[in-house]
């Protein structure tokens, strides 16, 4: 079975600082991907990063990059800069397996973050 | 606009009346799966369907039906609701392959009293 810890209920950050929100993994599979999707007080998610297991590089994407330790089972997303507009929660999210396997059609998700943006 | 409707937004009914969220999506996306938020416990999977007439459960199917006639449209039934459905429902759906976004709807809130 799949697992997804974010160990940070909630944080906060000064804003313009950078802030690290963690998440651990765990699975036996050696093919998955990883997620983070942002939850605005809307309540509505929006996608932001995915990393592949099998990917070399470091996902990134504008602000956010994912900082992704495979040894570690860690995935942890980085905000750069943050803005008033960040604060929200935030959830990690796996699917594992193959991609043409059960496993694809499912994502496990962590329980989330809230990142709160101090002014 | 691509995008995932779910409706009705909000809904608030006594136990035991059925109900049926709708869900539809214009990407003619295969993969669509429903999910339930609570507080505390992130998100879960109920049913994930991978094409029309082919569904499966997810982590916490119980007291929970889903059709898929259409490959656009998933319905999520709830034959006779009991309180600890209360909960916020999200409808998502997938191209598949390796690197997929799961496309959200704008999520249900479901109130059973």
């Amino acid at each position: 079975a799949q697992k997804i810890t974010q160990t940070q209920p909630g944080m906060f950050v000064q804003e313009k600082e950078a802030v690290t929100l963690d998440c651990t993994y765990d699975t036996s599979d050696q093919s998955y991907g990883l997620f983070w999707y942002k939850q605005p007080s809307s309540g509505e998610m929006i996608f932001l990063i995915y990393q592949g297991s099998y990917d070399e590089q470091n996902a990134t994407e504008g602000r956010y990059s994912l900082n992704f330790q495979k040894a570690r089972k860690s995935a942890n997303l980085v905000i750069s800069a943050s803005q008033l507009g960040d604060s929200a929660m935030y959830f990690c999210a796996m699917r594992a397996g193959p991609y043409s396997g059960a496993g694809s059609y499912q994502l496990t998700f962590g329980k989330g973050t809230k990142l709160s943006v101090i002014p | 606009e691509a995008q995932v409707t779910q409706n009705p937004r909000y809904l608030i009914t006594v136990t035991g009346k059925k109900l049926t969220v709708t869900c539809s999506q214009n990407m003619n996306h295969e993969y669509m799966s429903w999910y339930r938020q609570d507080p505390g416990l992130g998100l879960r999977q109920i049913y994930y369907s991978m094409n029309v007439e082919v569904t499966d459960k997810g982590d916490v199917p119980e007291g929970y039906k889903v059709s898929r006639k259409e490959k656009r449209n998933f319905p999520l039934i709830l034959e006779s609701p009991s309180p600890n459905q209360t909960s916020l429902y999200f409808c998502a759906s997938h191209l598949g392959g390796a690197n997929y976004e799961q496309y959200f709807g704008p999520g249900t809130r479901l109130t059973v009293t």
